[in-house]
């Protein structure tokens, strides 16, 4: 069963830089896919972030471009996301997820950006 | 980009009825359609993608119609497991983009 996790700090401060990690299990990511970061404020609905290849190709959603960075590391099997310049709008849970059609997702990461 | 919009916003409907959401595409994503749904607490959990193929031991009683604009969601029998926020997703063009949600709740 493919099990993706994400990590990193649950605080940021404004105007710092959010870094998160999704580690994936049972499934190397060189095989293949699209991985993607969604975010989700409390009591709102999914934002997608954006998604990166095995290979390294980025699709970004605009309204976020101009802060978001994505990578990978494929041999620690690993998919970052980097956003700079976060201010309370960023707060929210924030999940990676395999795939256009993302059917497999980690459990989601909390993180509160404090001004 | 593809604005996705769903309607109505929240259904209350009794377990055991047949229920109907709508997702609307402002242009075209062909069959590239894909349905998740979340429980309080939890990540969402897909449902169908490409319209109407359902994901891996997602029960019969999920069904998705619909192409180019215009898409649905039955669910034949709700029970009680399925009050939860459904959302739609287009997957045919960047950016990826979701609809707003319904949400499913106890009539």
């Amino acid at each position: 069963q493919v099990q993706l996790q994400e990590s990193g700090p649950g605080l940021v401060k404004a105007s710092e830089i959010l870094s998160l990690t999704c580690g994936v299990s049972n499934y190397f990511i060189n095989n293949g896919y699209y991985w993607g970061w969604i975010r989700q404020p409390p009591g709102k609905g999914l934002e997608w972030i954006g998604s990166i290849s095995h290979g390294g190709s980025t699709y970004y959603n605009p309204s976020l471009q101009s802060r978001v960075t994505l990578s990978v590391d494929t041999s620690k099997n690993q998919i970052f996301l980097k956003m700079s310049s976060v201010t309370a709008a960023d707060t929210a849970m924030y999940y990676c997820a395999r795939d256009r059609t993302f059917d497999m997702w980690g459990q989601g990461t909390m993180v509160t950006v404090a001004s | 980009e593809i604005v996705m919009t769903q309607s109505p916003a929240t259904l209350s409907v009794s377990p055991g009825e047949r229920v109907t959401l709508s997702c609307r595409a402002s242009q075209s994503v062909s069959t590239n359609l894909a349905w998740y749904q979340q429980k309080p607490g939890q990540a969402p959990r897909l449902l169908i993608y490409d319209v109407s193929t359902r994901a891996t031991a997602i029960p019969a009683r999920f069904s998705g119609s619909g192409s180019e604009t215009e898409f649905s969601l039955t669910i034949s029998s709700l029970q009680s497991e399925d009050f939860a926020v459904y959302y739609c997703q287009q997957h045919n063009n960047w950016p990826l983009t979701f609809g707003g949600g319904t949400k499913v709740e106890i009539k």
